[in-house]
């Protein structure tokens, strides 16, 4: 079965800081992964996909299929950053599976 | 374009009483689909439609009934509401198949005491 894990609930970073956000999956096909971001008072939306390996908002993800990773990272943390980041995986029904999810908190 | 819109945003329910929470899309998307999300557990699916009378169990079904007798409309019916049901609903839909990108309503916050 699927499963998706992000290790840290919480993770407080200083402005202009390095951000890695973690996630690992497992899932025995070819996975298709995604981060989705949920601001203060907003709809949870998609950030970014790894098949289209781009970079929104400086954010990047790279699939690690040998780690079975897909980390979210920017090299500098930004307060409007700060927000609710969950990693998902697409099964074969287009239907997502999330992670417990990761609060980001970028202070000042 | 208003997207996805859930109906009521907040409610409290008693313990075995029944009610429904609403979701429309006028997107003319195929698929939807409910999640519940809980603390530290992320967004679990709940019930899912890949097309108007075409509905199937994701993850937690159980308590929870759906039904898809158009394409815009996905209602979410609550039997005999439990405490264990409180917790924040949310109404997604896509365009198709492996697209990955879910499109959210705002989310319904439901109390059972």
């Amino acid at each position: 079965a699927q499963r998706v894990t992000q290790p840290e609930k919480l993770l407080s970073v200083f402005k202009g800081a390095p951000v890695e956000l973690k996630c690992n999956y497992s899932y025995s096909g070819s996975p298709e992964l995604f981060w989705y971001v949920q601001y203060s008072r907003q709809r949870l939306q998609l950030l970014l996909r790894h098949i289209s390996r781009e970079s929104i908002k400086g954010f990047t993800a790279d699939l690690n299929k040998g780690e079975t990773s897909f980390h979210l990272k920017k090299p500098f943390a930004q307060e409007e950053d700060s927000a609710m980041y969950y990693c998902a995986l697409n099964n074969a029904g287009n239907m997502l599976t999330f992670g417990g999810g990761t609060r980001l908190m970028v202070k000042p | 374009n208003a997207g996805v819109t859930q109906t009521p945003k907040f409610q409290v329910l008693k313990t075995g009483q029944s009610m429904t929470l609403q979701c429309a899309q006028d997107m003319n998307h195929e698929y939807m689909s409910w999640y519940r999300q809980d603390p530290g557990m992320g967004l679990r699916l709940i019930h899912y439609s890949v097309g108007a009378g075409i509905t199937d169990q994701g993850e937690v079904p159980n308590g929870y009934n759906v039904s898809r007798s158009t394409t815009e409309d996905f209602p979410l019916r609550l039997l005999s509401a439990a405490p264990s049901q409180t917790s924040v609903y949310f109404c997604a839909s896509s365009p198709g198949p492996r697209s990955g990108e879910l499109f959210f309503g705002e989310g319904s916050r439901l109390t059972v005491l």
